[in-house]
């Protein structure tokens, strides 16, 4: 899957607490991207990146922050869980803007 | 307002036939036209794209027409097979820049032997 890691695949947490997603690249490509997906619905664009401390809102960027300190890696954070972002999350990079995403295989969050 | 609709939450087919997936969109600005597949418990995977210069695409077994003056674009699976089977997403962006793309709910194709 174009060498892209999500950790962890599974989690469960509590409403209030924070929480970090990882996304891992090998493939050192410049664009990266956190969407989410609910179930029936398609994916929605969360944040991105264009480069490394280079990052911008998506979509649905409320109650979530992203960090972006090395081409590799690409962290979002959920500052302060809550039920409405239960749901599974992916990770997706490309080397330009014009070419297709390759996804990761998605972290599964459930907020309790 | 849902930019991007597919209007079937699922479709069914024989194996050998034809599938055929829509996706109508209402934002005139989108130019960039994908479509991805997606099997449970994986991430997406880019199937086929399409421009707004060209009406028609293929590869292989699967074609993406688009109709711009409809804002309507269907992917063509000939012949289906029953690997083929999963949820595929139409995805639309504007100016080429596939990575703020905006996705359709998704169609669960089902292909039976």
């Amino acid at each position: 899957d174009a060498g892209i890691t999500q950790s962890p695949r599974h989690k469960v947490t509590e409403t209030g607490t924070p929480v970090t997603l990882r996304c891992h690249q090998t493939e050192n490509h410049r664009y990266m991207y956190w969407y989410r997906q609910d179930p029936g619905h398609g994916l929605r664009l969360i944040h991105y990146s264009y480069g490394v401390k280079d990052t911008d809102k998506g979509e649905v960027s409320d109650g979530y922050s992203v960090s972006r300190s090395k081409t590799e890696d690409f962290l979002l954070t959920l500052e302060s869980a809550t039920s409405s972002q239960t749901s599974v999350y992916f990770c997706a990079i490309s080397d330009q803007t014009g070419s297709p995403l390759h996804f990761g295989n998605g972290t599964r969050l459930t907020v309790t | 307002d849902q930019q991007v609709k597919q209007n079937s939450p699922s479709l069914s087919v024989q194996e050998g036939r034809i599938s055929i997936l829509n996706c109508d969109y209402t934002n005139s600005m989108f130019d960039y036209f994908l479509w991805y597949k997606k099997y449970p418990a994986e991430g997406p995977t880019f199937l086929i794209s399409i421009s707004s210069i060209k009406d028609k695409n293929e590869d292989g077994r699967f074609t993406v027409f688009l109709n711009k003056s409809a804002k309507h674009l269907s992917l063509h699976i000939v012949p289906s097979q029953p690997g083929d089977s999963a949820v595929y997403f139409c995805a639309a962006s504007e100016s080429t820049n596939a990575g703020k793309s905006t996705f359709g709910d998704g169609t669960t194709l089902t292909v039976k032997p």
